[in-house]
């Protein structure tokens, strides 16, 4: 069945640090991909999404690209900020016969130091 | 609009006895959806309803456990014969029918079961 796989956390990294977070996934068929993210306190909340093979996703510096030859899509960010300390999901949502369904991976929890 | 809210926000419950949570969407989203997240993991679909219709059961939802949605507004999430293993947060999202759209998520019911 479909799944999702993220590097295990967590992640320390001191403020400014480049972040790379990894996720690959199975999928039958062509699944939209996600990045949700979980600040302490709060719901989780989407990041950034791609739909298709060759789209990235971008929003609060965050980048993903949708590599459909790799099964990948990697999160990356070119400074962290300790504001950006949260849970990060990465997950799919493919349709399937009775709608659309989202796969969640096990979260990467990211802390920032300043 | 305040967004999709849950109800209660905590639940602690004796081993054998029945809950039910609550799940208000976003009042002009289609589609709802119920997840359950335990500590370290990502949330894991449970069922998803288009309108009044549950469209699909995950094998996760076990004869205890039953969702609905009557008048396609409100959902309700209820576990008879509580066990320890179903300790665990409860999230509802909502999203538009708008092919694989982002979803919205509530803030979640945490159950516990003694």
């Amino acid at each position: 069945g479909d799944s999702v796989t993220q590097m295990e956390g967590p992640v320390t990294l001191s403020e400014e640090a480049f972040l790379t977070i990894n996720c690959t996934y199975t999928a039958t068929g062509y699944p939209s991909l996600f990045w949700y993210v979980q600040y302490p306190g709060e719901g989780l909340q989407l990041l950034l999404k791609a739909t298709k093979a060759d789209d990235k996703g971008s929003n609060k510096g965050f980048e993903a690209t949708y590599r459909k030859e790799t099964t990948s899509f990697h999160l990356e960010k070119g400074s962290v900020q300790v504001s950006d300390s949260a849970v990060y999901f990465c997950a799919l949502s493919a349709k399937n016969t009775g709608g659309f369904k989202t796969i969640f991976g096990a979260g990467t929890r990211l802390f920032v130091k300043a | 609009d305040t967004g999709v809210s849950q109800d209660p926000r905590h639940k602690i419950t004796k081993r054998g006895q029945n809950v039910t949570f609550r799940c208000d969407p976003i009042s002009e989203h289609n589609r709802l959806y119920w997840y359950r997240q335990t500590l370290g993991q990502g949330p894991e679909f449970l069922t998803y309803f288009q309108n009044e219709a549950q469209l699909e059961k995950s094998r996760l939802l076990s004869d205890r456990f039953s969702a609905e949605r009557p008048k396609g507004s409100f959902s309700t999430l209820e576990i008879q014969r509580t066990e320890q293993g179903d300790s665990a947060m409860y999230l509802c999202a909502s999203s538009p029918s708008l092919g694989e759209s982002e979803q919205y998520f509530g803030p979640g019911t945490r159950l516990t079961v003694t």
